[in-house]
């Protein structure tokens, strides 16, 4: 089956700085989603990007579907950011699978 | 438009036991999967139903089964209870199969 590796797995920012997060799959997709896990569980939805470039805010992504990859950048980061990021794919099998995600600590 | 909504929010359990989550999908939605998050880990595919059947499965034993009603909620029942049930499930819906919205999740822990 398919592959979703992250990278970096952890990252610990100081508030104001900005960050690069990085998704490689395996296989082509038909659809890639980033979400940001909050303390208490529960999955945010940032993006839904199977190709392209998105902006929303102090958030953008880029998925380059031909090489197999996304980035999820994050610019002037606050201590709201903090969680876990998750990369997801979906390759025509009806079941997102996750990557292992990034844990953010961003520090006042 | 109240999202998607997972009943009950916690729940402990004896092992053994059987229990039953439920879901109700983002209004317009008629795809509901639900998805096992053990701690510290991502969150992995359980099962998928649409048209009230279930489309896909994920690599859990039979213990893991589930239902779609006409409203297209869902509910996920788990029998014979063992400690590594333990975890945070969650349901997530969508329209077909395109972006996938998540509930707030049901933490399972089974003693």
């Amino acid at each position: 089956g398919i592959q979703v590796e992250q990278s970096p797995p952890d990252l610990i920012l100081q508030e104001g700085a900005n960050s690069t997060l990085r998704c490689n799959f395996s296989d082509s997709v038909n659809n890639l989603q980033w979400f940001h896990q909050n303390p208490w569980g529960q999955l945010i939805n940032l993006f839904y990007i199977p190709s392209g470039t998105k902006q929303n805010g102090r958030l953008s992504a880029t998925t380059v579907a031909t090489e197999r990859y996304s980035l999820l950048y994050i610019s002037s980061s606050q201590t709201t950011d903090s969680g876990v990021y998750f990369c997801a794919v979906e390759a025509g099998t009806y079941k997102y699978i996750f990557g292992t995600g990034t844990r953010l600590k961003v520090l006042a | 438009d109240a999202g998607v909504t997972q009943s009950p929010t916690h729940l402990i359990k004896t092992r053994g036991q059987q229990v039953t989550l439920r879901c109700s999908p983002k209004s317009g939605h008629d795809t509901v999967s639900w998805y096992q998050q053990a701690l510290g880990q991502g969150p992995q595919f359980i099962f998928q139903y649409y048209e009230e059947e279930e489309r896909q499965r994920g690599n859990f034993p039979d213990r893991f089964s589930g239902h779609q009603f006409p409203n297209y909620s869902s509910e996920l029942n788990v029998n014979a209870l063992l400690l590594g049930d333990s975890a945070l499930y969650l349901c997530a819906s969508s329209w077909q199969n395109t972006e996938a919205f998540f509930g707030q999740g049901t933490r399972l822990t089974v003693v």
